[in-house]
């Protein structure tokens, strides 16, 4: 399986909007709503931030929020942080009943 | 809260069999309807997942790790494990063990990592 796409990297001002795109096929992304996103912070463990493409874990911002069309799912950040400075990964379910993760962006505010 | 701890060696020879353990504290192993999983990270590089064992015992792999990758569960001493077998280098990373749901379908729970390094 091959891994998802995202761009390596996204910037942006504090307070303006970003998105990161995660590309797949019908046989991940388009086929299942079982996309999820996770923020990492250098040398800490990935933290789950959106799943079922859209949906937030309680406690996450409602600034991050998710959507999906097709075989490409996106993450917008909205009133950008200096905290959400981190890596940015999507992941999902597969035909294959595994599950394959994105190649990473990493955001930057500016 | 359930918590994840990695556990085993950091350093393994190559062509031998990479062996951690996860113990889960705050909740047992079989209760709920969980998959316990195992991701990797090389140093600067991506998350690969690796693979997932549900209570039932049932596992799925990673394709391209398959025929190396076996995920089992001991429920008497709440912890479930990844064996590697004939690694390379190219298997060095922090390992993490995590927690994911069946419905929906997330990670919800990761350990902290830990790294392990495959040089003679």
């Amino acid at each position: 399986q091959s891994a998802l796409t995202q761009p390596a990297s996204v910037s942006g001002s504090p307070g303006q909007s970003i998105t990161i795109s995660c590309t797949g096929t019908s046989s991940d992304v388009g086929g299942f709503n079982y996309v999820s996103w996770y923020q990492q912070h250098p040398g800490t463990a990935p933290k789950l931030m959106i799943y079922d493409v859209t949906k937030r874990p309680s406690g996450i911002s409602n600034r991050f929020s998710a959507s999906k069309s097709g075989n490409t799912a996106s993450l917008t950040i909205s009133g950008l942080q200096p905290e959400d400075e981190a890596d940015y990964y999507c992941t999902s379910y597969t035909s294959s009943s595994t599950f394959v993760f994105g190649t990473g962006t990493k955001v930057t505010v500016l | 809260q359930v918590q994840l701890q990695e556990s085993g060696p950091g350093l393994v020879k190559p062509s031998q069999t990479l062996s951690l353990s996860c113990t889960v504290s705050g909740g047992s192993i079989r209760s709920g309807s969980f998959y316990w999983s195992w991701i990797r990270q090389p140093a600067g590089k991506g998350l690969e997942w690796i693979g997932r064992i549900y209570t039932s015992g049932t596992t799925n792999y990673n394709p391209s790790l398959k025929s190396r990758v076996t995920i089992s569960v001991d429920t008497s001493k709440n912890q479930f494990s990844l064996k590697l077998t004939s690694v390379t280098a190219a298997d060095t990373a922090v390992y993490y063990c995590a927690r994911a749901g069946v419905i929906p379908a997330a990670i919800w729970d990761w350990g902290q990592g830990t790294l392990v390094t495959v040089s003679s």
